[in-house]
């Protein structure tokens, strides 16, 4: 069994939609939790970095961490044609450290 | 430019053949990290640099691969005796202080192995 799970979808939603993305992993010690976005043939970049439980809210992005349901989520507001890309929860044991993966879901904003 | 660069963009090989991926790093990033992501997949960790030593190298699959960064700045991935199950692409990231919360790790654009 992965260590991270992640449903990779594809999911197509029409523009304007509410979007909920989420992650489930297996190893206690994850403390960092990280949502990517990474577009074809592009390598990932950061969205959101949360530490331990709780929300974090950056523009139309919010991230959910529950580490007593070992689940964290990624919900999209207004979602546009240019959210259009594949995302990867990643989490880590440190600071710092490795940061596992899971496996993508691809999303699709259709105008 | 301002981002993780690596050279080439994309190699083709035949199996059995020797190939060399190299990463440069943001100018003053002290860690370096090599994933390897295949299609479909997440990127999976194979090692991390802090400076010129591998501070962790737990997730190169076997002893044909290897990497180096002997001056703490651009890195070289190395795979020897390469299989098509290596196929993949293969991405580089760094990092300023890696042991402050909330540091990001930066991507580059990746390097596309194919072996034929």
């Amino acid at each position: 069994q992965k260590e991270v799970e992640q449903d990779p979808g594809p999911l197509s939603v029409p523009e304007g939609a509410i979007v909920s993305l989420n992650c489930t992993y297996s190893n206690s010690a994850f403390q960092y939790f990280m949502w990517y976005r990474q577009y074809s043939r592009k390598g990932p970049e950061l969205l959101m970095y949360t530490y331990s439980s709780g929300n974090k809210e950056d523009g139309r992005f919010t991230a959910q961490v529950d580490k007593s349901s070992k689940y964290i989520s990624l919900f999209i507001r207004d979602s546009q044609p240019s959210d259009s890309a594949t995302y990867l929860c990643a989490m880590s044991e440190t600071s710092g450290s490795r940061l596992t993966f899971g496996e993508g879901t691809q999303l699709t904003v259709n105008p | 430019g301002a981002g993780v660069s690596q050279t080439p963009s994309n190699k083709v090989t035949e199996k059995g053949k020797y190939v060399e991926l190299r990463c440069d790093p943001i100018s003053g990033h002290t860690a370096l990290y090599w994933y390897r992501q295949s299609l479909g997949q997440g990127p999976e960790f194979l090692i991390y640099f802090q400076g010129t030593g591998a501070a962790d190298d737990s997730g190169l699959p076997n002893d044909r691969f290897f990497a180096v960064r002997p001056e703490g700045s651009v890195s070289t991935l190395k795979i020897q005796r390469t299989e098509r199950g290596d196929s993949a692409v293969y991405l580089c990231a760094s990092s300023s202080n890696p042991g402050l919360a909330g540091v990001e790790q930066f991507f580059g654009p990746g390097t596309r192995l194919t072996v034929l």
